[in-house]
């Protein structure tokens, strides 16, 4: 039973370039949805995370776009650098009980 | 080093054996998860304890696993009987409870291999 779908499943971007990586999902409940960075042989750790009361959310090169009505957001990667090149995994909680992530997106920054 | 802190960070074993994982969280942290990563795929919850109360477990966790937070601060996460299919990288995370729930901050995880 997969709550949180994300696409695409890798994505190649020049450096510079925008990196888009989107996430749906099912579960009304949800109230908390972050996006977080895995490099190889290292835990995922938290980018940035939204709640739903907010349509979008920036830090730095970071940006997450959300669409409540359409049960969707989205994470924006500006300027993207090769030091990007990582795992990335959206993910969604309800009421401060347990993540659910998405399968992932393997971003390729090439220089 | 505060962050989450897992051993062993690597364990093969032979199918059928015994494995038992630590996993020590940050100091002031009261919850702690357990997660399971495969190749290619996103980590699937497993449980989680709030102090040493274990408050949700996955149908992922059959009774060949078992957690434990005796004293509400490291955990061990045991797999009876090993099988191949167990292979996997096993994530430990831990947040502050209430406030700053929601942070999870995972260790590097423990790669078991089975054979």
């Amino acid at each position: 039973q997969q709550q949180v779908k994300q696409s695409p499943q890798s994505l190649i971007v020049q450096k510079g370039g925008i990196s888009i990586i989107n996430c749906a999902y099912e579960n009304t409940a949800f109230d908390y949805f972050p996006w977080y960075q895995q490099f190889p042989g290292k835990g995922p750790a938290l980018l940035i995370a939204i709640r739903p009361d907010v349509s979008e959310k920036k830090e730095g090169r970071f940006t997450i776009s959300f669409n409540k009505s359409a049960k969707q957001f989205s994470l924006h990667i500006m300027d993207s650098q090769p030091g990007d090149s990582a795992t990335y995994f959206c993910a969604a909680m309800s009421s401060g009980s347990r993540l659910t992530f998405g399968e992932g997106t393997q971003l390729t920054v090439n220089p | 080093d505060t962050g989450v802190s897992q051993n062993p960070r690597h364990k093969i074993t032979k199918r059928g054996q015994n494995v038992t994982f630590r996993c020590d969280p940050i100091s002031e942290h009261n919850r702690l998860y357990w997660y399971r990563q495969t190749l290619g795929q996103g980590p699937e919850f497993l449980t989680y304890f709030q102090n040493e109360a274990q408050l949700e477990k996955s149908r992922l966790l059959s009774d060949r696993f078992s957690a434990e937070r005796p004293k509400g601060s490291f955990s061990t996460l045991e797999i009876q009987r090993t099988e191949q299919g167990d292979s996997a990288m096993y994530l430990c995370a831990s947040s502050l409870g209430t406030i700053g729930r929601e942070k999870l901050f995972f260790g590097s995880g423990t790669q078991l291999s089975v054979l």
